[in-house]
């Protein structure tokens, strides 16, 4: 079936470093992408997404762009901020059968110190 | 706006209780998920629903019931608590496959 593989944390970074959080797929066919984050006592939001090959996704600084061919979907940021700390979650949503299905990876903790 | 709305924030129950997790969402959104979520296994998919009257299993459905008798409303129903149901839920909803999923505030569930 689906999944999502993420790579494991804690990732813990000085404030201004570059962020890279690693994120693979498996599915059929051509899933949408999608990168969440929580903040500490928070419910998960949306922080980028893309739905087909190639497209690049951005918001606050973050970009992940969508990579068919090494089924990839790394997170990056050129300089990180102190609140920039939280878990992000890579997901992806399937097509076909489990077209509902949100599947999430199992979360990098991102801890920046000042 | 209210969002997606889940009760309660948090729940002690001894083992072998019943209890009902509460979500309701007031943005007209036909699918609705129910995830749990364990130190480092992420979130898991309990059951998702894409409209009134149609649900479906995820990952890990036993030991829980969901019904959808209407669009804004997706309860989760724990038959017969167990410690292995100690964990976090959160209840989200979207509109369609293309756009984001809108998630509660969670509810921290903790059996003896």
């Amino acid at each position: 079936g689906d999944s999502v593989t993420q790579m494991e944390g804690p990732v813990t970074l000085s404030e201004e470093a570059f962020l890279t959080i690693n994120c693979t797929y498996t599915a059929t066919g051509y899933p949408s992408l999608f990168w969440y984050v929580q903040y500490p006592g928070e419910g998960l939001q949306l922080l980028l997404k893309a739905t087909k090959a190639d497209d690049k996704g951005s918001n606050k600084g973050f970009e992940a762009t969508y990579r068919k061919e090494t089924t990839s979907f790394h997170l990056e940021k050129g300089s990180v901020q102190v609140s920039d700390s939280a878990v992000y979650f890579c997901a992806l949503l399937g097509y076909g059968g489990a077209t509902n299905k949100l599947i999430f990876g199992t979360g990098t903790l991102l801890a920046v110190q000042p | 706006n209210a969002g997606v709305t889940q009760t309660p924030k948090f729940q002690v129950l001894k083992t072998g209780q019943s209890m009902t997790l509460q979500c309701a969402q007031d943005m007209n959104h036909e699918y609705m998920s129910w995830y749990r979520q364990d130190p480092g296994m992420g979130l898991r998919l309990i059951h998702y629903s894409v409209g009134a009257g149609i649900t479906d299993q995820g990952e890990v459905p036993n030991g829980y019931n969901v019904s959808r008798s209407t669009t804004e409303d997706f309860p989760l129903r724990l038959l017969s608590a167990a410690p292995s149901q100690t964990s976090v839920y959160f209840c989200a909803s979207m509109w369609d496959r293309n756009t984001e999923a809108f998630f509660g505030q969670g509810t921290r569930l903790t059996v003896v």
